[in-house]
């Protein structure tokens, strides 16, 4: 089993739509996590950290479940350019000195 | 300020030569990361450094090597390049190790023929 899995997707959804993408993680000793986006070959981009209690950005909103041992990522009011492959990254405690990333949910917002 | 600076963008290699990836971040970072992504399967840690003067291997260290030059530079060397090192090539920093998140530079094509 993978440290940290993710549905590959594709998701396609049309302008406007809401989704949701769900990333799980093994380790309970995680300690940090996060959600980047990467654009077709260009470098993973950091969207937003996770916090315990929950936090949003404008049109994203992510959530941490300790218990179940998951994070979420909701997107409201796809837009085009929300179109690239979101990845899921869970750092495990302040000395492992590295970050897990998931495979990646890929998106596609179409008009 | 550039963040994180990676050189070369692109490199074509024949099996068996050497080449030294560079990468430089101007952000005071005190960890750095070269990681791989190879279509299908992901971001994959090959080597990382905690803080200046430590190196530790990652998920996938063999047939690399690495120098972590001091605080500003981190460098990736393929001493005897193989067709399976075909991949993009990410270096990445973070303020701390563990704890904040990794910001990363462009990428490096590289592919072993």
């Amino acid at each position: 089993r993978k440290e940290v899995e993710q549905d590959p997707g594709p998701f396609n959804v049309p302008e406007g739509a809401t989704v949701a993408f769900n990333c799980t993680y093994s380790n309970s000793a995680s300690q940090s996590f996060f959600w980047y986006r990467q654009d077709c070959r260009k470098e993973p981009k950091l969207l937003m950290s996770v916090y315990s209690s929950g936090n949003e950005d404008g049109r994203f909103t992510a959530q941490l479940n300790r218990a179940s041992q998951y994070i979420s990522l909701l997107i409201r009011d796809s837009k085009l350019s929300d179109s690239a492959t979101y990845l899921c990254v869970v750092n495990i405690g302040t000395n492992a000195g590295k970050s897990t990333f998931g495979d990646g949910t890929t998106l596609t917002v179409k008009p | 300020n550039a963040g994180v600076t990676q050189t070369p963008k692109f490199q074509v290699l024949k099996t068996g030569q050497s080449m030294t990836l560079q990468c430089a971040q101007d952000m005071n970072h005190n960890s750095m990361y070269w990681y791989r992504q190879d279509p299908g399967m992901g971001l994959r840690l090959i080597y990382y450094s905690a803080s200046e003067g430590t190196t530790d291997k990652g998920e996938v260290p063999n047939g690399y090597n690495v120098s972590r030059l001091n605080k500003r530079e981190f460098s990736l060397r393929l001493e005897s390049a193989a067709p399976s090192q075909t991949s993009v090539y990410f270096c990445a920093s973070s303020e701390n190790r563990g704890i904040a998140p990794l910001h990363f530079g462009n990428g490096t094509r590289l592919t072993v023929t």
